[in-house]
């Protein structure tokens, strides 16, 4: 089974560009979560989608967007980029919304933003 | 205060040696604690998995929750150079909305 897929792996951008990472979930899971990871800050969560719908969302500024197709793959997107994007993206899937925790990360897409 | 904290180390240990790894947390709505594993350039993947305080055990590894105190541990027995990882502790609360992980720990295990 395959597992969690996320393209690309890594990518360098500069200050006031966009970029869009995609994730494709585990066979069957309709939940996708998207999280950020730095080493000052740890793993933040930026937002779920389930059913093509975000369920939930965090702390970050309405230049982190995201969205969920029918296949259950997911894109989130980051406009006008700020040194401070610069991180692991990190997506998650899980069989449904509100599981047991139990969530299957993809490897991330590290982007660096010069 | 972060709701979740975790010493971010390095923890270095000789192999064969018995590791802790702790998290403490603030928020007593947490009820479902979780401990993944990451290997540098891999996301992290679920270790262990626990509800309730007490200990659960899973091969050579540990986890121990104690709710009165806010306290969780991961215990690693016989620990081995491909335990070298960053270890992070996860919660949520019943209900379910989102993991709330610490920054993690980063372990050594030198042969």
């Amino acid at each position: 089974k395959a597992g969690v897929t996320q393209t690309p792996r890594y990518l360098i951008k500069t200050r006031g560009q966009q970029v869009t990472l995609s994730c494709s979930p585990i066979s069957g899971h309709r939940s996708v979560s998207w999280y950020q990871q730095t080493p000052g800050q740890g793993l933040q969560f930026l937002f779920e989608y389930f059913s093509e719908t975000q369920r939930n969302k965090g702390n970050f500024p309405g230049r982190f967007s995201g969205r969920q197709f029918s296949n259950s793959r997911s894109e989130m997107n980051v406009s006008t980029l700020e040194l401070g994007d610069s991180a692991l993206y990190l997506c998650a899937s899980s069989l449904a919304q509100g599981g047991t925790g139990e969530l299957f990360f993809g490897e991330g897409s590290r982007l660096t933003v010069l | 205060q972060k709701e979740v904290e975790q010493d971010p180390g390095p923890l270095s240990v000789p192999e064969g040696a018995i590791v802790s790894l702790n998290c403490t947390y603030s928020n007593s709505a947490f009820q479902y604690f979780m401990w993944y594993r990451q290997y540098s350039r891999k996301g992290p993947e679920l270790l262990m998995y626990t509800y309730s305080s007490g200990n659960k055990e899973d091969g050579r590894f540990t986890a121990q929750v104690d709710k009165s105190s806010k306290y969780i541990s991961l215990f690693i027995r016989d620990s081995q150079p491909s335990d070298s990882a960053t270890y992070l502790c996860a919660t949520y609360p019943r209900g379910y909305s989102t993991l709330t992980f610490g920054k993690g720990t980063m372990l050594l295990v030198s042969p």
